[in-house]
């Protein structure tokens, strides 16, 4: 299972909005609902962001935002602010009832 | 409050074993899946496998037939039997918890425990 291509970096200014591709194929990405986002800072564990596409859990900004079209999913954060300086990785669901990560987006803000 | 606590992670040489623990509380490990994600050093995150409150199990191709995963419900603890070990497995290996009736979505971790695979 290869995993999913993701921008190497993202970055952006305070305030601003930036978006996070996650590409992959009809068996993972494109096949499911199921892809989630998570947001991991230097040294700590992965935090869930987003899940099933577009679902936020309880706690989490509304700044982040998901969507899907065809093969690839997107992550979106909005008003970009110091704490969001972090890696990003989105997962799916594959057709062998296995799970992959995307390669990971380092966000930077400006 | 629910925790996951991983430990069992070491040196150990190429070729060797090990098992890994991740002794949870706030929830029970039967009752929902629990899976292992690792990261290699400086490196992206990669699942390694899940349980189902079923008992049905998967693997990455990475680890298959040499990772064993399981649990032990009086002890509400997760397992990883590692044997074989490459240099490439590396890794921080972190145990997660699957949202209840959300598919491949894992909304709590542990901290992680450092397996090093080297001569």
């Amino acid at each position: 299972q290869s995993a999913l291509t993701q921008p190497a970096s993202v970055s952006g200014s305070p305030g601003q909005s930036i978006t996070i591709s996650c590409t992959g194929t009809s068996s993972d990405v494109g096949g499911y609902k199921y892809v989630s986002w998570y947001q991991q800072h230097p040294g700590k564990a992965p935090k869930l962001m987003i899940y099933d596409v577009s679902n936020r859990p309880s706690g989490v900004s509304n700044r982040f935002s998901g969507s899907k079209s065809g093969n690839t999913a997107s992550l979106t954060i909005s008003g970009l602010q110091a704490e969001d300086e972090a890696d990003y990785y989105c997962s799916s669901y594959t057709s062998s009832s296995s799970y992959v990560f995307g390669t990971g987006t380092k966000v930077t803000v400006l | 409050e629910v925790q996951l606590v991983e430990s069992g992670g070491g040196l150990i040489q190429p070729g060797g074993s090990l098992r890994l623990s991740c002794a949870a509380s706030g929830f029970t490990v039967s009752g929902n899946y629990v899976s292992w994600v690792r990261q290699a050093p400086g490196k992206g995150l990669e699942w390694v496998s899940v349980i189902y409150s079923g008992g049905s199990t998967y693997y990455a191709d990475s680890v298959k037939g040499r990772f064993t995963i399981s649990r032990d419900n009086s002890k509400n603890t997760l397992y990883l039997q590692m044997n074989s070990l490459r240099a490439e497995d590396t890794a921080v290996y972190y145990c997660a918890r699957g949202k209840s009736d959300i598919v491949a979505t894992l909304d709590y971790w542990g901290q992680g425990t450092l397996v090093t695979v080297s001569s």
